[in-house]
C-alpha cells in the first residue's frame, strides 16, 4: 500500500467544471508538494503547503495535517489544464525523500 | 541557468553497457535531487545532494547505480551494466536548499535500454 493515496485516479471534466483531486497520506509529514505534469513534459511545482490554504491563480491547495490530507482545486477548468497531478509529501522537514502519489490524470474537454 | 538542464535528453543503449546522465541545477542551489519514472508507475525518489554530500544512498535501487557531484553543481548519475528494467524516465530536480520548499524540475533524460 503506498503511503500516500490519490483519488481519484483519472478524471474527466467539461471546461468551466470546478476540480478537486484529493490526497490522503499514512505517513508524518511536514510538507506536502502539488506537482503538474504535461504529457511528454517536464514537471512543475505548483504548491508546497505545510498548514492551510494557498492560491494561485485559478488553482487553490489545502491541507489539514491532523487528518493527514490535501486537496487541489481548480477553479474554471480549461483543457489546457489536462495534466497529471501529483501529490508529494516530505518528512523529517526537508524536500529529502519525498513519497509520490500515482498520479492523477486530468482531462478537460472542451 | 534559468532552470535545470538535463543531458542526455534521450538516451538508447544496449543491455550491458553503461550510461551517464547529467544534471546542471539552478545556480545557487544546494539541494538537488534525482528521481526515477518509469512507465505507467510512479516517482521513485532516487537520491539526494546537500552541496556535494549524498547522506544517504538507500533509494539506489542497485550497487549498478552511482551518482556523485561536485563544486556543488553539476551532478553526474551512473549506471553501469544497464539493465531492460532500468528503462525509465530520470528526473533531476533543485531546491534552494533542503528546507525550502519549491522544487524546479529539469525535463529529463529517457533512457531506452534494448
Amino acid at each position: 500500500k503506498n503511503e500516500v493515496e490519490q483519488s481519484p485516479q483519472n478524471l474527466t471534466a467539461q471546461e468551466g467544471e470546478f476540480i478537486t483531486i484529493n490526497c490522503s497520506y499514512s505517513v508524518g509529514i511536514s510538507a506536502l508538494h502539488w506537482l503538474q505534469q504535461h504529457p511528454g513534459g517536464g514537471i512543475v511545482s505548483l504548491f508546497m503547503l505545510s498548514s492551510g490554504k494557498k492560491k494561485h491563480g485559478r488553482l487553490i491547495a489545502t491541507i489539514n495535517i491532523q487528518e493527514k490530507h490535501s486537496s487541489l482545486h481548480i477553479t474554471a477548468s480549461h483543457p489546457r489544464d489536462s495534466a497529471v497531478y501529483i501529490c508529494a509529501g516530505n518528512s523529517g522537514g526537508s524536500n529529502y525523500k519525498l513519497t509520490f502519489g500515482k498520479g492523477t490524470l486530468l482531462t478537460v474537454n472542451p | 541557468g534559468a532552470g535545470v538542464s538535463q543531458s542526455p535528453s534521450n538516451k538508447v543503449t544496449e543491455k550491458g553497457k553503461d550510461v551517464e546522465l547529467r544534471c546542471d541545477p539552478i545556480s545557487g542551489h544546494t539541494a538537488l535531487y534525482w528521481y526515477r519514472q518509469s512507465l505507467g508507475q510512479g516517482l521513485e525518489f532516487l537520491i539526494y545532494f546537500q552541496g556535494n554530500s549524498a547522506p544517504d544512498k538507500s533509494g539506489l535501487p542497485s550497487d549498478r547505480f552511482s551518482a556523485e557531484r561536485t563544486g556543488g553543481s553539476v551532478s553526474t548519475l551512473t549506471i553501469q551494466r544497464t539493465q531492460q528494467e532500468d528503462s525509465a524516465v530520470y528526473l533531476c530536480a533543485s531546491s534552494r536548499n533542503l528546507v525550502a520548499g519549491e522544487l524546479f524540475f529539469g525535463e529529463g533524460s529517457r533512457l531506452t535500454v534494448l
